[in-house]
């Protein structure tokens, strides 16, 4: 069974400024998606960015970016510019490519930002 | 945008009582998912349907948790009868099976369910 592990149960960061969140997974497969997903206090699960495994290139939406390592496990979210808005519950999720495709999630950073 | 409709946002009720929740996925959509979300357990799949059909329920208590999906537009996850561990919030979520789930899914807002 897949597990995903969010190490930093708290983050916080000066707005404007640059934050990294951290996530592992442990998978014995080869092909596979990750995800970011953001929850605000409005508890609504937003898509933030996403990655197929099988692409080298580090996949980035605007101000979010990650830091894919397969050999390692290792699926980073780095959040530039950092905005009272990025507030919110952050979870790292896996997917495999075949089989059952649910998300098995992390346990999430929760992302303070300081103006 | 499109999105995934719940029903109800929050729901107290007591012990014993059967509580229905509903969810409306993004037309279209034929995978649907239900989730919980506690502290303790953080988020689970509780089960998920393919083409209204439940592909995997295992993360469902048998005993008092149904999932349905009477037709494409509807997804109902009962708990009868309620008890107090069974408070959390139940998210659903849709997606479309073979052309885009790589994408992730579409959450609801989820129901806030308070068993006293």
């Amino acid at each position: 069974a897949q597990t995903v592990t969010q190490s930093q149960p708290e983050m916080s960061v000066q707005e404007a400024e640059t934050v990294t969140l951290s996530c592992t997974y442990d998978t014995s497969e080869s092909d596979y998606y990750l995800f970011w997903y953001k929850q605000p206090p409005s508890r609504q699960m937003i898509l933030v960015i996403r990655q197929e495994a099988y692409k080298q290139q580090n996949a980035t939406e605007n101000r979010f970016s990650v830091n894919f390592q397969k050999a390692a496990k290792s699926f980073s979210l780095k959040i530039s510019d950092s905005q009272l808005g990025d507030a919110a519950m952050y979870f790292c999720a896996y997917r495999s490519e075949f089989g059952n495709e649910k998300l098995t999630f992390g346990t999430g950073t929760r992302l303070t930002i300081i103006p | 945008d499109a999105r995934v409709t719940q029903t109800p946002r929050h729901k107290v009720t007591e012990m014993g009582q059967e509580v229905t929740m509903r969810c409306q996925p993004i037309l279209g959509h034929n995978t649907v998912f239900w989730y919980r979300q506690t502290m303790m357990q953080g988020l689970e799949l509780l089960a998920y349907f393919r083409n209204r059909a439940p592909l995997d329920d295992s993360g469902m208590p048998k005993d008092r948790f149904s999932a349905e999906m009477p037709d494409a537009t509807l997804a109902t996850l009962k708990i009868q009868p309620s008890e107090p561990r069974d408070s959390a919030v139940y998210f659903c979520a849709s997606g479309l099976a073979g052309i885009g789930i790589e994408y992730g899914y579409t959450f609801g807002s989820g129901t806030r369910l308070t068993v006293v």
